[in-house]
């Protein structure tokens, strides 16, 4: 069972625009920045998101980040069938000492 | 070109020791600390270790203290993970990581920069 909490799966249509949500405590979210990351399949993952919100170089400005309170969000708009992929939420935790994954959420681009 | 090449790992006895090393390229290694996250098969990412910018700072998962290692070599570049006691459920992709942030021991930022992974597969 993973600390972040995320929803295992969710799937849209091309072209429309989806949320993730990731779910955390006072400990990791509450205190720290949230990166997301994407998995293409049997590739290793990749930096999306930094820092919450800030999108490092070559990330499509399709992906967007937010943070509120113990909760993030990752949004993808302009849906592509490349986009499919596993997304994964990650903060570091103060009171484990380490950094948390949530268990990660697979995307279909239907 | 950044790259982090890991080596090491291959199919290891239960109770046994392995020591994956990861290789990095591309930048100016003892800026940054380094991470090592693993990937059981079907599963999730999971992180396993993390050492400071200058081998000063090292933390793990806790399912791997006091089992694994994490050290690095700044003059070859070179992080490494020592595994022992090796037990079934520690099966899967190792990859290492590179801190995105410069001279940090906040490791708040994220995971900029990956290996290909190497394979450990624990089995008698």
């Amino acid at each position: 069972q993973s600390v972040l909490t995320q929803p295992p799966s969710t799937s849209e249509s091309p072209g429309q625009r989806v949320t993730i949500s990731c779910s955390g405590t006072s400990s990791n979210i509450g205190s720290n920045s949230v990166n997301w990351y994407q998995q293409l399949p049997g590739t290793a993952p990749k930096l999306l998101i930094s820092g919450n919100t800030y999108r490092p170089s070559g990330v499509a400005d399709r992906f967007s980040g937010s943070k509120s309170g113990t909760s993030a969000s990752l949004a993808i708009s302009g849906l592509r069938p490349d986009d499919e992929a596993d997304y994964y939420c990650a903060a570091w935790d103060d009171s484990l000492n380490g950094l948390v994954f949530g268990g990660g959420t697979k995307l279909t681009v239907l | 070109q950044v790259h982090l090449v890991e080596s090491g790992g291959g199919v290891v006895q239960p109770g046994r020791s392995l020591r994956l090393s990861c290789a990095a390229s591309g930048f100016v290694f003892n800026n940054h600390a380094m991470h090592w996250v693993r990937q059981a098969p079907g599963k999730g990412l999971e992180w396993v270790a993390v050492i400071s910018y200058d081998g000063s700072d090292k933390n793990y998962a806790t399912s791997v203290r006091g089992r694994f290692t994490v050290s690095r070599d700044n003059a070859k570049n070179t992080v490494y993970l020592q595994m022992s006691s090796l037990r079934g459920e520690d099966t899967a992709v190792y990859y290492c990581a590179r801190d995105r942030t410069l001279l940090s021991t906040v490791y708040s930022y994220g995971l900029d920069v990956w290996g290909q992974g190497a394979t450990v597969t624990v089995s008698s």
